[in-house]
């Protein structure tokens, strides 16, 4: 089965840098790739995601990198706001032979200290 | 917006009582899931349930059960909770299909003693 690994476990910036996330996995049949942003006390949520056909995708200050022949792909988060603080996850599934399940990183947390 | 309730924030239960974790979405989703969270092991899947009274076992599927017996309804079931079971737990539910975005209730912290 698919295997997720992401690195580093706490990241730590000043408001205004720049953060980096790296996620790799196992299968090569993932097409989807997710990444869920948990606050606290709160379930996590989706923020951007990225599907096999493309390289890279960026929405404001985030973007997410992919790059299938090494299987791993990357959040970039720019300029970091206090309000970026939280735990990150990666996940990768394959989308479209069936029912899809999303496994899941161990996840990140981002400190952005003002 | 999509709502994922989980039933309650926060429980306290002893060993060996048959522990009820309830969550109910709003959106008619086909699929919803239970996932534990633990420092460090990140998010892991303990079951799953793509139609009504469908069910399928996750990663981690010992010592818990689950009963979808409403589309809007997925109740994890702790048969004899353990002290090993202390943990965060989250519903989600996912359109299905290609609908792929998951939606998250806000956790279940559990303590068993």
């Amino acid at each position: 089965g698919e295997n997720v690994e992401q690195h580093p476990s706490t990241l730590s910036v000043q408001e205004g840098d720049s953060a980096v996330i790296k996620c790799t996995y196992s299968d090569s049949a993932s097409n989807y790739f997710p990444w869920y942003k948990q606050e606290l006390g709160k379930g996590p949520q989706l923020i951007i995601d990225i599907r096999s056909n493309v390289g890279e995708k960026k929405d404001q200050r985030i973007a997410v990198t992919l790059n299938k022949t090494a299987k791993h792909f990357s959040l970039h988060i720019t300029e970091t706001q206090p309000e970026d603080s939280a735990v990150y996850f990666c996940a990768a599934s394959e989308v479209g032979t069936g029912f899809q399940k999303l496994v899941f990183g161990t996840g990140t947390r981002l400190l952005v200290s003002p | 917006d999509v709502k994922v309730t989980q039933s309650s924030r926060y429980l306290v239960k002893r060993t060996g009582e048959k522990v009820f974790l309830e969550c109910v979405q709003d959106m008619d989703h086909e699929n919803m899931f239970w996932y534990r969270q633990d420092p460090g092991l990140g998010l892991r899947l303990i079951y799953f349930s793509y139609d009504v009274k469908m069910k399928e076992k996750g990663d981690i599927p010992e010592g818990y059960s689950v009963s979808r017996e409403k589309k809007e309804r997925f109740s994890l079931i702790l048969e004899s909770a353990s002290t090993n079971q202390t943990s965060m737990y989250l519903c989600a539910s996912q359109g299905g299909s290609m609908n792929t975005e998951a939606f998250f209730g806000q956790g279940t912290r559990l303590t068993v003693v």
